[in-house]
């Protein structure tokens, strides 16, 4: 049963303190994208990966957030030093190859939810 | 800059009558239109598709149409029944240039099917 894994699923953490977020994409999959659930903004998209490069990450903050992949098999996202206004649920997100007709539709996780208190 | 949007924050439909969730886009380069459902405490899932060179893709209970002159495209759910109670984003894919096969998400819709 193939699915994207992401840990933590709950992180409570202090201001300032570093956050990271783990994801283990579908193996195969070229693509990883990372999204942020809020209630104002919806699913907003932080970075995309393709083949393990960054692709676009004009959605995160530059000065504290840092998406990477080190190897295809892991994909993180840290947040130092972290805010209460970063709280909210984090998601990853892995697609297949595409090519032809071939579907685009990315396969998420169940998300991290982080607290900054 | 939101080139996604779902005007309606919420939707409330009778069980056994029609659900219909909208989604506005201003990009031409997308290519592709998704739509996914989300319940709570889980992430969303994909729940149908279709190609810009078509105008409707059916599954079931579910509907997508598309109007590219429009830049608008609605998923129909008949009949709605209380478990489809879910967040709805629509999705867009990016066909183009240096963002290529990046999805773009809408701010969701939450409909509410009652019994």
């Amino acid at each position: 049963d193939a699915r994207v894994t992401q840990t933590p699923r709950h992180k409570v953490t202090e201001m300032g303190q570093e956050v990271t977020m783990r994801c283990q994409p579908i193996l195969g999959h070229n693509t990883v994208f990372w999204y942020r659930q809020t209630m104002m903004q919806g699913l907003e998209l932080l970075a995309y990966f393709r083949n393990r490069a960054p692709l676009d990450d004009s959605g995160m903050p530059k000065d504290r957030f840092s998406a990477e992949m080190p190897d295809a098999t892991l994909a993180t996202l840290k947040i130092q030093p972290s805010e209460p206004r970063d709280s909210a649920v984090y998601f990853c997100a892995s697609g297949p190859r595409r090519g032809g007709d071939q579907n685009t539709e990315a396969f998420f996780g169940q998300g991290t939810r982080l607290t900054v208190v | 800059d939101q080139q996604v949007k779902q005007n309606s924050p919420s939707l409330s439909v009778q069980e056994g009558r029609i659900s219909i969730l909208n989604c506005d886009y201003t990009n031409s380069m997308f290519d592709y239109f998704l739509w996914y459902k989300k319940y709570p405490a889980e992430g969303p899932t994909f729940l149908i598709s279709i190609s810009s060179i078509k105008d409707k893709n059916e599954d079931g209970r579910f509907t997508v149409f598309l109007n590219k002159s429009a830049k608008h495209l609605s998923l129909h759910i008949v009949p709605s029944q209380p478990g489809d109670s879910a967040v709805y984003f629509c999705a867009t894919h990016n066909a183009g240039g240096t963002s290529y096969g990046k999805l773009t998400f809408g701010q969701g819709t939450i409909l509410t099917v009652h019994p």
